[in-house]
């Protein structure tokens, strides 16, 4: 079972910020962060990962609670090709066995 | 550099046959694993190979096998085809500890 949380859908419009929420209170201290997103019909993409410090890259920012129990993806300026499902995974460094959720259903609105 | 390459990306296939399919990883990496996707059970981790050995298994039943050559290009084989068989395939190759980059799948289709 995945072992974290996300709303089954969101919208946002174009040129704002997406922040994308993720519960993963059950989270252990070498366990890391990663988002993916999956745009229909292609194969996931992975976007970022994290351990317990905010990260940023090219496509997003992701920030990390002090407790690390939850943690937030952010689309800085979405645009209509960021509409995606997005997963949260925690996973275990070195650990290839991605669990995927049900992830969470972004829609960017024009 | 080229991404992962999965073939066929297409196929159909009839209940009782068995299929092979096909995933070149991104040079250098020697993690491949595969996964299913249905519409009902979401992605699914089917396996994943290391360095021509299986090195983590999902709950999938024994009609699912997979290899992988000294070249770290995996194959995945499903026998006796069931119509629940019928999912987007996908492969994802890694270097260990970095992320996974995924092919565009292969869709099987059993009729």
């Amino acid at each position: 079972d995945a072992k974290t949380t996300q709303p089954t859908s969101m919208d946002c419009a174009e040129g704002r910020a997406a922040n994308l929420p993720c519960n993963h209170s059950t989270i252990s201290g070498n366990e890391y962060v990663y988002w993916y997103r999956q745009i229909h019909s292609q194969g996931p993409q992975y976007i970022i990962h994290g351990l317990k410090n905010n990260e940023t890259n090219e496509m997003a920012s992701l920030i990390i609670t002090e407790d690390r129990k939850s943690s937030t993806l952010i689309l800085p300026h979405a645009t209509l090709r960021d509409t995606a499902v997005y997963y949260c995974i925690v996973i275990e460094f070195g650990n290839e066995k991605l669990t995927f959720g049900t992830g969470t259903r972004l829609t960017i609105i024009p | 550099k080229a991404g992962v390459t999965q073939t066929p990306r297409y196929l159909i296939k009839t209940r009782g046959q068995q299929v092979t399919l096909s995933c070149s990883p991104i040079s250098g990496h020697r993690s491949v694993s595969w996964y299913q996707q249905t519409p009902g059970q979401g992605l699914q981790f089917l396996f994943e190979y290391f360095s021509e050995t299986q090195r983590n298994k999902g709950n999938f039943p024994g009609r699912f096998s997979g290899r992988q050559f000294s070249n770290s290009r995996s194959e995945m084989n499903v026998s006796t085809l069931e119509l629940g068989d019928s999912a987007l395939y996908l492969c994802a190759s890694s270097q260990t500890g970095f992320e996974a980059f995924f092919g565009q799948g292969t869709r099987l289709t059993v009729v």
